[in-house]
């Protein structure tokens, strides 16, 4: 079965410091995509970043970067001068190539302190 | 562009109530996607339909839910007979075409059985 884990229920971090989430995953799909959502107290789901399999390259939005590590099944978050509003919480998300849903892991609670 | 509307917000039903969930995707979304969130957990896949059809319901427990997406008007999750274990809230997500990674989400409906 196809599963995601995030064994971090909760994490903190200092504002303008720098904070790494993980997640790992087991699929024996070799083609598939990863995201990370971030889900405030309002609970709208916010696509962070994304990485496609095949892509060697680590994905990267702004302050927000990915260690993809395709044989390890491993794809963190790393948040760089992290700020207030990045208080949240962080689900990690796998979808093989060829369907169409997305599989959650259990989430990350990211609490920011000034 | 209006983003994808969930409604109600907030749904309280008693025990053995019908419980109907509106999602309108966004304009020029033809694929929506419901998940369901349980209290401190990853939203779980429930179904993907397109207009007029499902396409995969293998999230959907076999009785009491149903969902469809009419050529007019927005998707419609049913659950019948609701139960104190249907609490949770209920995310609607739409794509312009089946790619996982084009997925809005919409705001979401909390849902509570009493």
């Amino acid at each position: 079965a196809q599963t995601v884990t995030q064994s971090q229920p909760e994490m903190s971090v200092q504002e303008a410091e720098t904070v790494t989430l993980s997640c790992t995953y087991d699929t024996s799909e070799s083609d598939y995509y990863l995201f990370w959502y971030k889900q405030p107290p309002s609970r709208q789901m916010i696509l962070v970043i994304r990485q496609e399999a095949y892509k060697q390259q680590n994905a990267t939005e702004n302050r927000f970067s990915v260690n993809f590590q395709k044989a390890a099944k491993s794809f963190s978050l790393k948040i760089s001068d992290s700020q207030l509003g990045d208080a949240a919480m962080y689900f990690c998300a796998y979808s093989p190539h060829n369907t169409d849903k997305l599989i959650f892991g259990t989430g990350t609670r990211l609490q920011v302190f000034p | 562009n209006a983003g994808v509307m969930q409604n109600p917000r907030h749904l309280v039903r008693r025990r053995g109530q019908e419980a109907r969930l509106r999602c309108s995707p966004m304009k020029g979304h033809s694929h929506v996607y419901w998940y369901r969130q349980l209290p401190e957990e990853g939203l779980k896949f429930m179904v993907y339909l397109q207009k007029e059809n499902i396409i995969d319901e293998s999230g959907m427990p076999k009785e009491r839910f149903s969902a469809e997406f009419p050529k007019e008007g927005p998707s419609i999750l049913r659950i019948q007979q609701v139960v104190r274990g249907d609490s949770a809230a209920y995310f609607c997500a739409s794509s312009p075409r089946g790619i996982p990674y084009e997925q809005y989400f919409g705001p979401g409906t909390r849902l509570t059985v009493t």
